[in-house]
């Protein structure tokens, strides 16, 4: 039973270049989450979505970040013009619906901007 | 100030031994979830509680929802325990879940 997976562990973009980070839910989880961490904020959410539909985008920065789930097996987070201080692990995590407090998280990615 | 506020920040344990990891609440929790981020990054699912308690093995958790706090229980502490444990509160509509900053473990031989 395979867990929440993401793709690409690391990434290491130069400033300015854009980031496309993947994820796929747990089989049969209906929501979806994102969440950055950060030695100096911790963990942070950043946007949910549930059975595609975004929910709640409270979390993201205005500007650069944007995340679809154009189904329901994967979601991708893309961050446009990257800045050093995006370096962060995005994590990914799903939940069944009407569990919702209950997340499963994926292994993150790693992403440096240099 | 910080909603969920881990204590402590830092704990060391000879193996074999017993300690309690503390999360307090300052927004209005229903859930808490427990987790363990390994070396290599993962958060691993230890509890997720509704008010009341939980066991599994060496671990036992507890949430009290009207005193807004939540402990982990660790007992006869072993290597592999070592890490940093996480208590994520969950609470409202928006399903978010908000994280304390940590207790970072190392269980020594």
């Amino acid at each position: 039973n395979a867990g929440v997976i993401q793709t690409p562990r690391h990434k290491v973009t130069g400033k300015g270049q854009e980031a496309t980070l993947w994820c796929e839910p747990i089989s049969g989880h209906s929501a979806v989450f994102w969440y950055r961490q950060t030695i100096v904020q911790g963990l942070e959410f950043l946007t949910y979505f549930r059975n595609q539909a975004p929910i709640d985008d409270s979390g993201m920065p205005k500007e650069r970040f944007s995340a679809q789930m154009p189904n329901q097996s994967h979601s991708t987070l893309k961050i446009q013009s990257t800045q050093p201080q995006d370096s962060a692990v995005y994590l990914c995590a799903s939940s069944l619906e009407g569990q919702e407090y209950e997340q499963y998280f994926g292994p993150g990615t790693r992403l440096t901007v240099l | 100030g910080d909603k969920v506020k881990q204590s402590p920040s830092a704990l060391s344990l000879q193996e074999g031994t017993n300690s309690a990891l503390r999360c307090n609440f300052s927004i209005a929790a229903t859930t808490v979830q427990w987790f363990l981020q390994n070396p290599r990054g993962s958060l691993i699912n230890l509890f997720y509680l509704v008010p009341g308690t939980k066991e599994n093995g060496r671990l036992k958790s507890a949430f009290d929802s009207k005193e807004s706090y939540s402990t982990l229980h660790i007992r006869d502490a072993q290597l592999e325990d070592s890490g940093t444990y996480f208590c994520a509160a969950g609470g409202g509509s928006n399903y978010k879940l908000t994280f304390g900053k940590g207790t970072l473990l190392t269980v020594t031989p």
